[in-house]
């Protein structure tokens, strides 16, 4: 199995700093075909299910706000969240998609100061 | 809209079984793969089982083969994931989400249902 380990696994910020989520994974996450490598991320706010983020490392997806950014190849990936707002209060978690068994890791929770 | 709501779940003793339920509408249901994952309390998201778009292939997670079964039907939009030997690690919020076609991201996910195994 692909183990994800993520960093920090809390971080607190002020509104309008920057915030920088790390991901390794176990192996490469190089997707065969399209030269770009299978890692999700996704935001969990309170009480709710995922929402996804980022798709293959820095595809972001519709409606996402551009200030959250994936970057990354490889076995080390970042989500970088750029002048964090109150709503971002959340966990984050990035998700291996190279294969089964599908792996996430341990979650980042970010709190707003 | 795309909407994904989960039913079934409940309090159970360790040993009984459960069956969880997704029912989906706003999307050609039968076009796309869907999972099963889980959430324990104050823990993170593990990947439990898919089913393809015609159920003939389905895969597991190694924790729950052979005590949990996905199963769908198109006609219904429903998949559901029948869960038996239960146990109290088994105790988790369990959600279904869509699968990005073949490519092992989930674009929607429903809001989850609870199952806690206890006596």
């Amino acid at each position: 199995d692909i183990v994800m380990t993520q960093s920090p696994s809390s971080l607190a910020v002020s509104a309008g700093e920057t915030v920088t989520i790390n991901c390794k994974s176990s192996q490469s996450l190089l997707c065969s075909g399209n030269q770009k490598n299978c890692l999700a991320w996704y935001q969990q706010k309170p009480g709710q299910s995922p929402k996804l983020l980022i798709y293959l490392a820095s595809t972001r997806e519709s409606g996402v706000p551009d200030r959250f950014i994936g970057s990354g190849s490889g076995t080390d990936f970042t989500l970088t969240i750029s002048s964090v707002q109150a709503e971002d209060l959340a966990d984050y978690y990035c998700q291996q998609h190279y294969s089964y068994p599908l792996t996430f890791g341990s979650g980042t929770n970010l709190e707003i100061k | 809209e795309v909407q994904l709501v989960e039913s079934g779940g409940g309090l159970v003793q360790p040993g009984s079984s459960l069956k969880v339920s997704c029912v989906a509408s706003g999307f050609t249901f039968s076009s796309y793969v869907m999972h099963w994952f889980r959430q324990a309390p104050e823990n993170g998201i593990e990947w439990l089982a898919y089913i393809n778009t015609d159920s003939s292939s389905t895969h597991y997670a190694e924790t729950v083969k052979g005590r949990f079964t996905i199963s769908r039907d198109n006609a219904k939009n429903t998949v559901d994931m029948q869960l038996s030997s239960l146990r109290s690690e088994d105790t988790a919020m369990y959600f279904c989400a869509r699968e990005r076609t073949w490519e092992r991201h989930f674009d929607y996910w429903g809001q989850g249902v609870m199952v806690t195994v206890s006596s």
